[in-house]
């Protein structure tokens, strides 16, 4: 157990609704990250948070997809009206940024969304 | 092309055997590596950081080559726990800190 832990573990949905996952970082990192992996490929960078501010997304993220970490704590990441191609893990890491060396990602269990 | 491109195997070794993984990176500028760990459904893990002078832990060694943007992991005496997907991850020249990952390498020790 990396200390990171994310909610739920696995969601099944049918395609259209709104899903919503929260991630709960190691306490005193600053940075989280959020990451998605397919079948059979490594996981790619979404989006990422220092504190509470939000400073990269990827193009990965389209408008359907928010995230949030109002306190600089837990994190959110909602998916508007999900679509088949959604269908994949949903990983969460953390780590305290400090020389780039150092900036080692504790990687949360994921969430398996299912889209039907 | 890929940032990070890996053989994605899968590589099938006897206990006891030495297997080697390589992976290549397009960012001349990148500037941390790492070898993560990724059992069957479930998250990946730190294995190792990789450095230019070479690290070994346990029978585990890592070599970076930067003039030819190529990294190794070399695992000597195969277990059968060390069955999982090897991650050749990257970050790259940005303050972003955020990897960027090749497809895995799938290893199989078999008894």
């Amino acid at each position: 157990d990396t200390g990171v832990s994310q909610d739920p573990r696995h969601k099944i949905t049918k395609r259209g609704q709104n899903v919503t996952f929260r991630c709960d970082p190691i306490s005193e990192h600053n940075r989280l990250y959020w990451y998605r992996q397919t079948l059979g490929q490594g996981p790619e960078f979404l989006t990422y948070f220092q504190n509470e501010a939000q400073l990269e997304k990827s193009r990965l993220l389209s408008d359907r997809f928010s995230a949030e970490r109002p306190k600089g704590s837990f994190s959110t990441l909602e998916i508007q009206r999900t679509e088949q191609g959604d269908s994949a893990m949903y990983l969460c890491a953390s780590s305290l940024w400090g020389e780039v060396a150092k900036n080692i990602q504790y990687f949360g269990a994921g969430t398996r969304l299912s889209v039907l | 092309r890929k940032e990070v491109e890996q053989d994605p195997g899968p590589f099938n070794v006897p206990e006891g055997a030495t297997v080697a993984f390589n992976c290549t990176y397009s960012n001349s500028a990148s500037q941390s590596f790492f070898w993560y760990r990724q059992d069957c459904r479930k998250e990946p893990k730190l294995l190792m950081s990789v450095y230019s002078s070479g690290n070994e832990d346990g029978r585990f060694t890592a070599q970076l080559n930067r003039a030819s943007q190529y990294i190794s992991l070399l695992i000597r005496d195969s277990k059968l726990s060390d069955s999982a997907t090897y991650l050749c991850v990257v970050i790259g020249s940005s303050n972003t800190g955020k990897l960027i990952f090749g497809q895995g390498t799938t290893l199989q020790v078999k008894p």
